[in-house]
Order: structure tokens, then C-alpha cells, then sequence
């Protein structure tokens, strides 16, 4: 069984503060990777994504890579109220055809004012 | 800008019934998804098509099918709703064109079962 694990949380960080989430995947032979969002009774919604080994950065947002350790991170600077959310992490690559999307369970992030 | 429009938002069915829930997508994706979502189970892939007429069984294909006549309309079928498929199901799109190619998702049916 291919999985992708994540702690479900809460994690619970100031405003301002760092909030870091972590992924980890089973499957070796993965290539691509995806951090989504999903606000309570919303669909999920893209915020990052990473193909290659190392940091990837956009905004307030720092996605990171380690393949041999099949690792994932997120990181979100200057944490926001509004980033409250439970984030989804993504494996693309595993199960049939390699055309299917493995998720997490998710994070659930609070961000306290 | 892709767009995945679902049915319904909201739908309360009673145990027998039979249930339609459609997706159409705008932007000629090859693969198609139904997922489900429940508290503490995060998403779980119900039955996934790569191209019209074909389809796959995911991990949770029990008491469910589908249907793919149309490459942009992928529908999910529950022949008898039972309660335990009271959940957010929700319906995603994809090219098939390599890894690098993120998943869209429509706005989710919220199903309810008598």
C-alpha cells in the first residue's frame, strides 16, 4: 500500500510566526509533489509545488524536497489568521498508471492572533 | 482557466435511493477522479478514468461505479445509498501529459444519506 503520512495535528502557531508541516511518502519511484490547501467545506486548492531536490520558494511560502529521505516540507512565514487551514499534502507518480494522486491525511494548521 | 463544476453543493438522499453525481470539466483533461472525504480520513480515491469508457477502481470502489461517455463528464453512481456514504465527494481533473501536472478540483458535493 502506497502512503503518503502526515501529522493531523492541530498545530497550533502565533501570528508571525513560522508554521512548518511535514510529509512523508512511500513510494521511492515518485516524482511530483503538492502542498494544497483546504479551508473548512472548500475543495482543496493548490499552493505549492516540487519536482526537484531542494528548496522551492513563493511568497510566504518555502516547499522543500528531499527525495532519499522522502521528505516534504511546507513552510509558511509571517503566519496568518487567514492561514488557518488543514493542508494537503500530494504524491503524484504512485499507484496505477502513475497518473494517480496519493494524498495525506492532512495538517490542520491554526494560526492564533 | 480550468474549470470543474460538480452538480450539486448539497444533496440529502434516503437509504435505496440511487444517486447521480456528476462532474463536467472545460480543458479536454484525459483523467478523471472521484474522491471521497471524511473527518480524520483525508481524501480516498473511489474510482479514477484515464480516457472515455475506461475506468479504474481506486482504493474504495465498494458500492459505487461510474460512468465516462463523454471525455469532459465523468459521473459517479451509488446503486443503493446506504448511510455510511454520507460525505464530501469530490470530483478532479488532470492532463495526461507527464508528472508535472497538478490535480483541479471541483467545488464538492456534500451528501447526506437518510
Amino acid at each position: 500500500q502506497k502512503e503518503v503520512e502526515q501529522n493531523s495535528g492541530p498545530l497550533s502557531v502565533p501570528e508571525g510566526a513560522i508554521a512548518s508541516l511535514n510529509c512523508t511518502y512511500s513510494d521511492r519511484g515518485s516524482q511530483s509533489f503538492f502542498w494544497y490547501r483546504q479551508y473548512s467545506g472548500k475543495s482543496p486548492e493548490l499552493i505549492m509545488s516540487i519536482y526537484s531536490n531542494g528548496d522551492k520558494e513563493d511568497g510566504r511560502f518555502t516547499a522543500q524536497l528531499n527525495k532519499a529521505s522522502q521528505y516534504v516540507s511546507l513552510l509558511i512565514r509571517d503566519s496568518q489568521p487567514s492561514d488557518s487551514a488543514t493542508y494537503l499534502c500530494a504524491v503524484k507518480g504512485m499507484g496505477n498508471y502513475g497518473q494517480n494522486f496519493v494524498f495525506g491525511p492532512g495538517t490542520r494548521l491554526s494560526v492564533l492572533p | 482557466d480550468v474549470k470543474v463544476t460538480q452538480s450539486s453543493r448539497y444533496l440529502v438522499k434516503r437509504t435505496g435511493e440511487k444517486v447521480f453525481l456528476e462532474c463536467v470539466q472545460d480543458m479536454d483533461h484525459e483523467n478523471m477522479f472521484w474522491y471521497r472525504q471524511d473527518p480524520g480520513l483525508g481524501l480516498r480515491l473511489i474510482y479514477f478514468s484515464y480516457d472515455v469508457k475506461m475506468k479504474e477502481k481506486g482504493d474504495i470502489p465498494e458500492g459505487y461505479s461510474v460512468s465516462r461517455e463523454k471525455k469532459e463528464r465523468f459521473s459517479l453512481i451509488l446503486e443503493s445509498a446506504s448511510t455510511n456514504q454520507t460525505s464530501m465527494y469530490l470530483c478532479a481533473s488532470t492532463p495526461w501529459q507527464g508528472d508535472r501536472f497538478r490535480e483541479f478540483f471541483g467545488p464538492g458535493t456534500r451528501l447526506t444519506v437518510l
